[in-house]
């Protein structure tokens, strides 16, 4: 079946330093979308990504996605005690659910 | 905002039991989701449901598991014959035609 991997599967880095994890799907996707989980939090949307080479920006966040569409990557600029948790990239294939990575779980030390 | 309620919040039950687990979406979102998320772990998709019925189930979702809208607004996924592996964080998610809604979770503990 559809598998959607991801890594790193923990990163710890120093407050200021960048940070970056990766989406490979198995299968090509629809869409992907990125979710955070805080610490005891339920994953919270941040983006979706639909066009083959996509790129988007929410402040020091970019989001990309590949043109064959089978990986997309998240890239954190100058991080902050505040972008601690999961990232959970999520692909959606042709039937329409939601396959989640296994997530990125980000520590910064401050 | 619009969000996802689900109850209880925290359900410990005994090994062979039968759990319900409750869910209100959002009320025009017209795809539901469950999902586990067994601690530290990824969230593993169990069950889409779309127009009153299944439309996609994973592995995990056996014979053992159920899911219901039994008052068109209520979303309840049942697990029969409880085991210790099933003791994990079960979201509920819905969505319209972009990002999924989840819900802050059912934690469940078997004993």
């Amino acid at each position: 079946g559809q598998q959607v991997m991801q890594i790193p599967q923990y990163q710890h880095v120093q407050e200021g330093e960048d940070f970056t994890t990766y989406c490979n799907s198995s299968t090509t996707l629809s869409n992907i979308q990125w979710y955070k989980q805080r610490p005891g939090g339920h994953p919270v949307f941040l983006i979706q990504l639909v066009k083959s080479g996509e790129v988007k920006k929410q402040k020091r966040l970019t989001f990309q996605f590949g043109e064959a569409k089978k990986n997309s990557s998240l890239h954190i600029t100058a991080t902050q005690t505040t972008d601690v948790g999961t990232y959970f990239c999520a692909g959606t294939g042709n039937t329409g659910k939601l396959i989640f990575g296994q997530g990125t779980t980000l520590q910064v030390k401050p | 905002e619009p969000e996802v309620t689900q109850t209880p919040s925290h359900q410990v039950t005994q090994m062979g039991q039968e759990v319900i687990l409750r869910c209100v979406p959002i009320s025009n979102h017209l795809y539901f989701y469950w999902y586990r998320q067994i601690l530290g772990q990824k969230v593993e998709f169990l069950v889409s449901f779309y127009n009153n019925e299944i439309s996609e189930k994973s592995e995990i979702f056996d014979d053992q598991f159920s899911v219901e809208r039994p008052d068109g607004s209520n979303f309840t996924l049942k697990i029969r014959s409880t085991k210790l592996e099933d003791s994990a964080m079960y979201f509920c998610a819905t969505r319209s035609n972009t990002e999924a809604f989840f819900g802050q979770g059912t934690r469940l503990t078997v004993v």
